[in-house]
């Protein structure tokens, strides 16, 4: 696609359940980055994806949350059993390659998906 | 040790002003890029500038990488800069972790 499609862009759910949220990046790029930002804050990174592969999962605040990315386009983030401090925005960025290793590698973000945990 | 910090924190400007936002980044930090968050959340890519200097329209962004400091300029601001500016940097010792600053949070005045 045109750019990096996040959905839902809002999800309701009630404390206790799980929810899955979806990143598709942009046609081609092979890494894959999660944030989330609370309100008024900065971005916390949680995981990248460079592929398929994860290769640093410090930054997910619990076992509760995990992420997984098949065929090297679409990413799915899971949080099972929801807290009410999971309530935030969580933004998905993709770029053509990781920043790193790539002489010109922007990250490009979606919009985001807007969890409230009741 | 916080890796990413920009300065000011707030900056409230009339229109028409000029600004400069500072990004101080660790030795472990390299690749800086810098994104405006507009009041709908949404973020905006606005210079990838490991070093050097670049220009667009208004803005334009200059990064220092031996002195570890970015600076974006916005000249002539208008209504529609408002928002929030972050700047990020990929952490070398933390794999491809990119890590933003708390970004600079600015209101133009009409």
């Amino acid at each position: 696609g045109a750019g990096v499609s996040q959905s839902p862009s809002n999800k309701v759910t009630e404390k206790g359940k799980d929810v899955e949220l979806r990143c598709d990046p942009i046609s081609g790029h092979t890494a894959l980055y999660w944030y989330r930002q609370s309100l008024g804050q900065g971005l916390e990174f949680l995981i990248y994806f460079q592929g398929n592969s994860a290769p640093d999962k410090s930054g997910l605040p619990s076992d509760r949350f995990s992420a997984e990315r098949t065929g090297g386009s679409v990413s799915t983030l899971t949080i099972q059993r929801t807290q009410q401090e999971d309530s935030a925005v969580y933004l998905c960025a993709s770029s053509l390659a990781l920043t790193a290793t790539y002489s010109n590698s922007p990250l490009h973000f979606g919009n985001g998906t807007r969890l409230t945990v009741t | 040790g916080i890796q990413v910090e920009q300065s000011p924190p707030d900056l409230i400007l009339q229109e028409g002003a000029n600004s400069t936002l500072r990004c101080n980044f660790s030795d472990s930090v390299n690749n800086l890029q810098w994104f405006h968050q507009n009041p709908w959340g949404q973020l905006i890519n606005l210079f990838y500038i490991p070093s050097g200097t670049k220009q667009n329209g208004r803005l334009s962004a200059t990064t220092v990488a031996t002195e570890r400091y970015s600076l974006l300029y916005i000249s002539s601001s208008q209504t529609t800069d408002s928002g929030v500016y972050f700047c990020a940097g990929v952490n070398m010792n933390r794999d491809d972790k990119i890590i933003f600053g708390k970004g600079t949070r600015l209101h133009i005045l009409p």
